[in-house]
């Protein structure tokens, strides 16, 4: 079966450190894509990579960075935690532009 | 820019009453739609997808046509069980790489 992995279901940090979150896919696809979910406001991208070592800003990218150095991985920087930045975290990747995303089970990130 | 618009609910049916969650969208161009589902704790599955006017996108049970004259992508299915209890999002998928999800619409299923 194929997956996306995320690193962690839940973390907690506290304001002002750096914060790593890591998705791994198995499928051997193009594109990856880092969302985050909050009530009321739906998905809303913040990275996206569709090949290694390429990066493109989504929607809100502030405060965060990217990073594809394999095309399996793609990690997600927080430079400096804000407790703004508490959210849900949704790693998603597809095999090319057109199909649909598989998406891993998602990081609830509480930053104190 | 594109949009997508859906009800945040929670929209509660009995056992199997007939669902209806509301899609609409904004978009240039032709873009291809989508139905996520997201299952408490788990991350967004596709659950169907059309990708012209007229299409009809089907999976365990739901539907859902795309409809170009309405810019509509209900969702439907004749029979809920518990077990569909979750969330959906509708998506449109527009210009390269770029995909817009609505709020996402609760549905509770009660016995």
């Amino acid at each position: 079966d194929v997956k996306v992995t995320q690193s962690s279901r839940y973390l907690v940090k506290r304001t002002g450190e750096k914060v790593f979150l890591e998705c791994v896919q198995d499928m051997d696809h193009e594109n990856m894509f880092w969302y985050r979910q909050d009530p009321g406001l739906g998905l809303r991208l913040i990275y996206f990579s569709y090949d290694v070592k390429m990066k493109e800003k989504g929607d809100i990218p502030e405060g965060y960075s990217v990073s594809r150095e394999k095309k399996e991985r793609f990690s997600l920087i927080l430079e400096s935690a804000s407790t703004n930045q508490t959210s849900m975290y949704l790693c998603a990747s597809r095999v090319q532009d057109g199909y649909g995303y598989t998406f891993g089970s998602g990081t609830r990130l509480t930053v104190v | 820019g594109d949009s997508v618009t859906q009800m945040e609910g929670p929209v509660t049916l009995s056992e199997e009453a007939f669902l209806t969650i509301n899609c609409t969208y904004t978009a240039t161009g032709y873009p291809s739609l989508f139905w996520y589902v997201q299952y408490p704790g788990e991350g967004l599955q596709l659950l169907l997808k059309a990708t012209k006017a007229d299409d009809k996108g089907s999976n365990k049970g739901f539907e859902a046509t795309y409809r170009k004259e309405t810019t509509s992508f209900h969702l439907e299915k004749g029979s809920v069980q518990v077990s569909d209890s979750a969330v959906y999002f509708c998506a449109l998928k527009g210009g390269y790489q770029k995909v817009t999800f609505g709020i996402g619409t609760k549905l509770q299923v009660i016995p």
